[in-house]
């Protein structure tokens, strides 16, 4: 069975880093690639870094460039996101999720998802 | 930027049909996957590839695909179905995961 652990709660301060994290298990992960979405209160679901299974090859939205960085380890099945120069407006729920798998292309769904963690920016 | 256009909210009484739009240009070129959503609950998906059903989704659930237009359709509504539905691509030209604006399905 897959699963996807995230942690818990994070409070960030304004202009400062915080780096969430989710475990993966049930599944071979270097054979998938594996994203992040957020949710923001009260708004739609947004998409914003995919990383492919081997972690050659990183996405972004264009919107949110620059300040999110995905990465991931094989180690111990983990793959984090890490926001720089955190701003109000990000506050919300960070889901993993999985995506393509390496033999196909990246028109996969994301078909199995985390529980979310809450990050909260506030000084 | 692409945008992914659905209908904010649609209403259906229990046993009756909701469908759900997604709008977009030249989307029946793209491969449409759809996700609910309830309150305070992680997205599941609920249609992959414009039509296909995951395992566990049940037959009522289904999808098709016409020109500019991606429809998710819920036959004999139940209360259980009540919740947000979006609708998602990926662009290979631009290199994004776009999702679609969102419906709030109300049984």
């Amino acid at each position: 069975e897959v699963q996807l652990l995230q942690s818990g709660g994070l409070l960030g301060q304004p202009a400062g880093p915080v780096k969430v994290s989710c475990a993966a298990s049930g599944f071979d992960f270097r054979s998938y690639a594996m994203a992040w979405v957020r949710q923001t209160p009260g708004k739609g679901l947004e998409w914003i870094s995919t990383i492919s299974g081997r972690g050659d090859v990183s996405y972004y939205a264009d919107s949110l460039r620059g300040r999110f960085t995905i990465s991931r380890d094989t180690s111990n099945n983990t793959v984090h996101l890490q926001i720089w120069s955190l701003r109000a407006e990000d506050t919300g729920i960070y889901y993993c999720a999985r995506g393509f798998p390496t033999w196909f292309g990246e028109a996969r769904p994301f078909d199995s998802w985390g529980p979310g963690t809450l990050v909260t920016v506030s000084s | 930027s692409y945008v992914l256009t659905q209908p904010p909210s649609v209403s259906v009484a229990p046993g009756q049909t909701a469908t759900i739009t997604c709008g977009a240009n030249n989307i029946e070129s793209l491969s449409v996957h759809w996700y609910q959503q309830k309150p305070g609950q992680a997205p599941v998906l609920v249609v992959n590839d414009d039509s296909d059903r995951p395992s566990g989704i049940p037959e009522r659930f289904s999808g098709s695909i016409s020109r500019n237009t991606a429809t998710l359709t819920i036959a004999s509504i139940e209360a259980v179905d009540e919740a947000d539905y979006y609708c998602q691509v990926w662009r290979s030209d631009s290199r994004q995961y776009v999702f679609g604006t969102g419906t709030k399905v109300s049984v």
